[in-house]
């Protein structure tokens, strides 16, 4: 009964480069939410998907970032032309359904490093 | 929109102490709460949950009750151990999103 799943782990890239995250569902959940953890900071909320459709995109970043989560396949978040300033932990988490009682699970996280 | 007002941290205690860690927020509607705790290096892991109003929520030991009429979702247990370290954070859902505060790291000494 595997949990949320996302790849890499860590992730290293240069100024100017392309960083793809990728996250996996627990079995039976349709619904993915990706957040992301500055240093000594809680958690922000940046974008809540349902396959092929995203539903609130209200703490995404207007450029350089966008999500995904494919009718096939696991849903990615992608950052063009990173900063140093993306330096931070990047988190998945699922839900079953959609409403306020239902609990999001948390996957490992992606450490992105920026040079 | 919501916010959460945790206690700062780090807060120190020998083990067999008493925990509370206390916890307000402000949230349109009626939200559900939550406590999620943290490790070091890792996600974030469910702790507890309570769903509407005067609901206790309890797992592991630790407790909080639903509080509406002071909007709190205070965290407490009788006894914490070592590998309670960590970092906890409160959070309200609200019919799409978690809303996390900074969180209250918590160490433990034997």
């Amino acid at each position: 009964n595997a949990g949320v799943m996302q790849n890499p782990r860590h992730l290293v890239r240069r100024r100017g480069q392309e960083a793809r995250l990728r996250c996996s569902p627990m079995k039976g959940h349709s619904h993915v939410y990706w957040y992301r953890q500055l240093p000594e900071e809680g958690l922000k909320f940046m974008v809540y998907l349902q396959k092929e459709n995203i539903i609130d995109e209200s703490g995404m970043p207007k450029e350089r970032f966008s999500a995904e989560f494919p009718k096939e396949g696991p849903s990615i978040l992608r950052i063009q032309q990173v900063v140093r300033g993306d330096s931070a932990a990047y988190f998945c988490a699922s839900s079953r359904g959609r409403g306020h009682q239902e609990t999001q699970y948390f996957g490992p996280g992606t450490r992105l490093l920026v040079l | 929109g919501d916010s959460v007002t945790q206690m700062e941290g780090p807060v120190t205690l020998s083990e067999e102490a008493f925990l509370t860690i206390n916890c307000t927020y402000t949230a349109t509607g009626y939200p559900s709460l939550f406590w999620y705790v943290q490790y070091p290096g890792e996600g974030l892991q469910l702790l507890l949950k309570a769903t509407k109003a005067d609901d206790k929520g309890s797992n592991k030991g630790f407790e909080a009750t639903y509080r509406k009429e002071t909007t709190s979702f205070h965290l407490e247990k009788g006894s914490v151990q070592v590998s309670d370290s960590a970092v906890y954070f409160c959070a309200p859902r609200g019919y799409s999103t978690l809303t996390f505060g900074k969180g209250t790291m918590l160490l433990v000494s034997p």
